[in-house]
């Protein structure tokens, strides 16, 4: 059983294109990160939730808008892709208050825009 | 900016011995350490973790040292093994709910 489960695991897609990421963790915790690997392999913060409101929102383009409906659900919504946002997407959860312990990752979304 | 910072990209070394991952970090407030693994088209997951109050953490084949006046910590791995061969991030947080900051990642090679 999938801890934290991303949707599509690779995506192809033109400039211009609107697309999304789904990710759902099904472990109860209260906080839900996105984290983006370039090509450098630098893992950056993108946005957290915690309890569906937004408590990270790094330095992203505007194109980029994260949706959590409920806790254990964190989407991510990319209008007009550019070349630049090819990457891999890494959704990640984490139990803040019940003391420390690591994120649980997905295991990614490759996004290739040509 | 970069505050977590690996400066070997990838390391090598033969089955049985020791490995030995490097990692330095320059903000002062972070007070929590963690390692995490990672193979090819699969996400990280947790290694080992270590409070800024601890100098050493220990679990199984995998220790964790941090000097905090070095602003610099380290894993161990005794010994290694083939299925050690993975890409290591070290990351670090200020405290519960920030973010981690993660270094670029150490590619580790145990050859048999």
């Amino acid at each position: 059983d999938t801890a934290v489960s991303q949707t599509p695991k690779y995506l192809v897609t033109q400039m211009g294109n609107d697309k999304s990421i789904k990710c759902e963790q099904n472990l109860g915790h209260d906080t839900m990160y996105w984290y983006k690997q370039d090509s450098k392999k630098f893992l950056k913060i993108m946005f957290s939730y915690n309890n569906k409101e937004l408590i990270i929102n790094e330095t992203v383009p505007n194109r980029f808008s994260p949706k959590s409906p409920d806790k254990a659900h964190l989407n991510l919504h990319i209008n007009s892709l550019e070349l630049g946002d090819s990457a891999v997407y890494f959704c990640a959860s984490s139990q803040v208050n019940r003391g420390r312990g690591g994120y649980t990752f997905g295991s990614g979304t490759r996004l290739t825009v040509v | 900016d970069q505050q977590v910072k690996q400066n070997s990209p990838s390391l090598s070394v033969q089955e049985g011995r020791i490995s030995i991952l490097n990692c330095d970090y320059t903000n002062s407030m972070f007070d929590y350490f963690l390692w995490y693994k990672k193979y090819p088209a699969e996400g990280p997951t947790f290694l080992i973790s270590i409070s800024s109050i601890k100098d050493k953490n220990e679990d199984g084949r995998f220790t964790v040292f941090l000097n905090k006046s070095a602003k610099h910590l380290s894993l161990h791995i005794v010994p290694s093994q083939p299925g050690d061969s993975a890409v290591y991030f070290c990351a670090a947080s200020r405290n519960s709910g920030y973010a981690l900051n993660f270094g670029k990642g150490t590619s580790l090679l145990v050859t048999p």
